[in-house]
């Protein structure tokens, strides 16, 4: 059975750093392109990454362009997601999901709030 | 960036009736590998969202037959036929053809 378990989520300050991880298991990880998607409350699905599934390439919404880092370590079996200089509006649940969303982790809540 | 256009924002429907939900995109979905990466999600209350469809009609495993999709190019449907209490939720479209993905504004599925 496919798992994804995200983890790192915190009430932090703005301008404040985090580090999200998603472990993944019950399927190869190291074959497939991983995305992280977030959802601010009360509102709709908004993509933020996608990284290959070598590392080889990585795109990202630009409202998080320069900020966030998507990276992954295949010998774990874990997906991350580093958050640089957040804002208020990076306040969602963050999920991450495999391929073309065909899994989907039970998400992780980031408030950024002073 | 694809603007997804999904109608109506929510639906009130009674158990056992059918129900249909647009989604249309600003530019062609037809990926140059000739497929065309239009997906339906359904996120129940409390939940994350689960995929129910992808390719504009395939269905993923243990997604009753009740669910269809169907459409191209740029204009999608997902219909539910004979509509359980398990279906309620909100539905999402997403397409996976262009980067960045976009989703569709989704659509409330409640009970009447």
């Amino acid at each position: 059975e496919v798992q994804l378990v995200e983890s790192g989520g915190g009430l932090v300050k703005p301008g404040s750093s985090l580090k999200l991880s998603c472990v993944a298991s019950g399927f190869t990880f190291s074959s497939y392109g991983m995305h992280w998607i977030r959802q601010a409350p009360k509102k709709g699905l908004e993509w933020i990454a996608l990284i290959y599934y070598d590392s080889s390439n990585k795109y990202y919404a630009d409202s998080v362009k320069g900020r966030f880092t998507i990276s992954r370590d295949n010998s774990k079996n874990t997906l991350y997601l580093e958050m640089n200089s957040l804002r208020s509006e990076d306040t969602a649940m963050y999920y991450c999901a495999k391929s073309v969303a065909t899994n989907w982790g039970q998400g992780v809540m980031v408030t950024v709030s002073s | 960036d694809v603007v997804m256009t999904q109608t109506p924002p929510s639906l009130s429907v009674a158990i056992g009736q059918s129900v249909s939900i647009s989604c249309k995109s600003s530019q062609s979905l037809v990926a140059s590998d000739k497929n065309t990466y239009l997906n339906w999600l359904l996120q129940s209350p409390g939940r994350s969202p689960k995929r129910l469809i992808y390719q504009v009609s395939k269905l993923d495993s243990g997604v009753p037959d009740r669910f269809s999709g169907s459409g191209s190019e740029k204009d999608f449907t997902l219909k539910i036929s004979r509509v359980e209490a398990e279906d309620l939720g909100v539905y999402y479209c997403l397409q996976g053809t262009h980067l960045p993905w976009t989703f569709g504004g989704g659509t409330k599925l409640e009970l009447k």
